[in-house]
C-alpha cells in the first residue's frame, strides 16, 4: 500500500522569498513521484515528475524537487517565488507496478506582495 | 489542442436526487479517470477506463455511483441517489497510454453541492 503526506496545509510567503513545500511518502514497491499544481479557476496540471535517474528534477518555471529515498521525501522548492505562484500544490505518489496514483491532501501556497 | 472538457461546471441538488456529469477527454487519449475531490482533501480515484473497459473501480461506491465510457471516447458519471457527503468536485482526467509515469491531463472539474 502507498500513502503520501503533505506536512503543511498552508504556506504563506512574501514575494521573492524562498519556499519549501514538504512531502513524505510510504510504499512497499518502487514509486514514481509527481507534483501537480492547481492555479485559481484552472484544472490540475503537472509541474514536475521523478521517474528514474537524477534525483533532482526541475520545472520550467523555477521549481525543483529532490527524490530522497532514505528519507522517503520529495520536497518542492523554489529560491524566489512570484505572486503568480499562488496556487494549490499536490504531491502524488504512483506505483511503478500498477501506475495507480495517490494524491496528498494539498498545500496552499499564498504569495504576498 | 483542446483540453479535457467537463460539464456542467456547477450543480446543486437535494439529497436523494440524481445527477450526471459528462467528460470528453483529449483526442487520442485511451485512458480516462474520474476523481472525487472533497474540500480540503486531495483527489481520490473513483474509476479508471482503458478505452471502454474498466481498469480500476475499487473505490467507486457502486450502490449509488455508476460510470460508463461507450465507444471509448467520452464518459458519464452518475450519482443516484445523492447523499450530503457526495458534495465535492468531480474531476475527469485523461492520459495517453504509455505505462506508469505518464502525465494526466485534468479538466476544470464539476462542483456538486448536495443540500
Amino acid at each position: 500500500a502507498q500513502s503520501v503526506t503533505q506536512l503543511d496545509s498552508q504556506v504563506p510567503v512574501f514575494e521573492e522569498a524562498p519556499v519549501e513545500l514538504r512531502c513524505n511518502y510510504s510504499s512497499s514497491v518502487s514509486v514514481y513521484l509527481f507534483w501537480y499544481v492547481q492555479y485559481p479557476n484552472q484544472g490540475l496540471q503537472l509541474l514536475l515528475k521523478y521517474l528514474s535517474g537524477s534525483t533532482l528534477v526541475e520545472s520550467i518555471n523555477g521549481f525543483e524537487a529532490e527524490f530522497n529515498k532514505s528519507q522517503t521525501s520529495f520536497h518542492l522548492r523554489k529560491p524566489s517565488v512570484h505572486i503568480s505562484d499562488t496556487a494549490e500544490y499536490f504531491c502524488v505518489v504512483g506505483s511503478s507496478n500498477t501506475g495507480k496514483l495517490i494524491f496528498g491532501q494539498g498545500t496552499t501556497l499564498q504569495v504576498k506582495p | 489542442e483542446a483540453g479535457v472538457a467537463q460539464s456542467p461546471r456547477y450543480k446543486i441538488i437535494e439529497k436523494r436526487q440524481s445527477v450526471a456529469f459528462w467528460c470528453n477527454p483529449i483526442s487520442g487519449h485511451a485512458t480516462l479517470y474520474w476523481y472525487q475531490q472533497i474540500l480540503g482533501q486531495g483527489p481520490k480515484l473513483l474509476i479508471q477506463f482503458q478505452n471502454n473497459g474498466v481498469v480500476d473501480d475499487s473505490q467507486l461506491p457502486k450502490d449509488r455511483f455508476s460510470a460508463e465510457r461507450l465507444k471509448g471516447v467520452d464518459s458519464t458519471l452518475k450519482i443516484q441517489p445523492a447523499k450530503l457527503e457526495d458534495s465535492a468536485v468531480y474531476l475527469c482526467a485523461s492520459s495517453f497510454p504509455g505505462g506508469p509515469g505518464g502525465e494526466l491531463f485534468f479538466g476544470e472539474g464539476s462542483r456538486l453541492t448536495v443540500l
